[in-house]
């Protein structure tokens, strides 16, 4: 497995107000995916990042709302714009490793006021 | 797209009992069945997968049996501990390198 790493563990955020959450992978990796899980809720894929290009967004989930960039393949980073409390929820995010397995990072609890 | 669905949404069981969580899936060309744990304030931990060219998988006390005709899947826990109870999250997807999509989740209860 690859050790992947988050920042912010957690954040308390004004509405109104971004946050930019950092994936950290200590490997190189082809794919990266951000998935939003709401409280008490299963887990929702926000976006696949591309490394080299933009990101692939699922129905309901847009760029302007939740840009992402994926500089390397080691590294993403997704942004939380114009944030509301409907947005507080655990930000996290996978990475594919080999053909068939994937694992996520320890997640961003974030608290929307 | 891919649409899956998980039952029980909850599961009590006695120490040293067995239990069953059972999900099915929409599309055929999912290939890639993983199982998730899922504790209080931690990540999804991937416990076991199943591929679609493979019927039944053991590990230790966990087993996971796959049926791609009826497009359904379950994890099984023999001999479950205390430490058994989380979250369980049944997925889908064509690989380990595609989107995930998810159960809605079994909370398990291993009562002492």
């Amino acid at each position: 497995s690859a050790v992947i790493s988050q920042k912010p563990s957690r954040d308390i955020c004004q509405r109104g107000t971004s946050l930019t959450i950092q994936c950290q992978v200590d490997s190189q990796v082809t794919m990266m995916f951000w998935y939003r899980q709401q409280p008490g809720q299963s887990l929702t894929l926000i976006a696949t990042a591309n490394q080299g290009s933009e990101a692939t967004y699922e129905s309901g989930f847009v760029i302007d709302k939740f840009p992402i960039s994926r500089p390397n393949l080691t590294f993403s980073t997704l942004t939380v714009s114009n944030m509301s409390p409907e947005d507080s929820s655990i930000y996290l995010c996978s990475v594919g490793l080999a053909v068939y397995e994937q694992f996520f990072g320890p997640g961003t609890r974030l608290t929307v006021l | 797209g891919e649409n899956v669905e998980q039952h029980p949404s909850t599961l009590s069981v006695q120490e040293g009992d067995s239990a069953v969580i059972k999900c099915t899936y929409s599309d055929s060309a999912s290939n890639y069945f993983p199982w998730y744990k899922q504790e209080l304030g931690k990540r999804p931990q991937l416990i076991i997968d199943i591929r679609s060219n493979v019927g039944e998988k053991k590990d230790q006390r966990i087993a996971v049996t796959l049926n791609k005709t009826a497009k359904h899947f379950s994890l099984h826990i023999t001999e479950t501990q205390p430490e058994d109870s989380a979250v369980y999250f049944c997925a889908a997807s064509f690989s380990g390198n595609t989107p995930l999509v998810f159960g809605k989740g079994t909370r398990l209860s291993v009562i002492a």
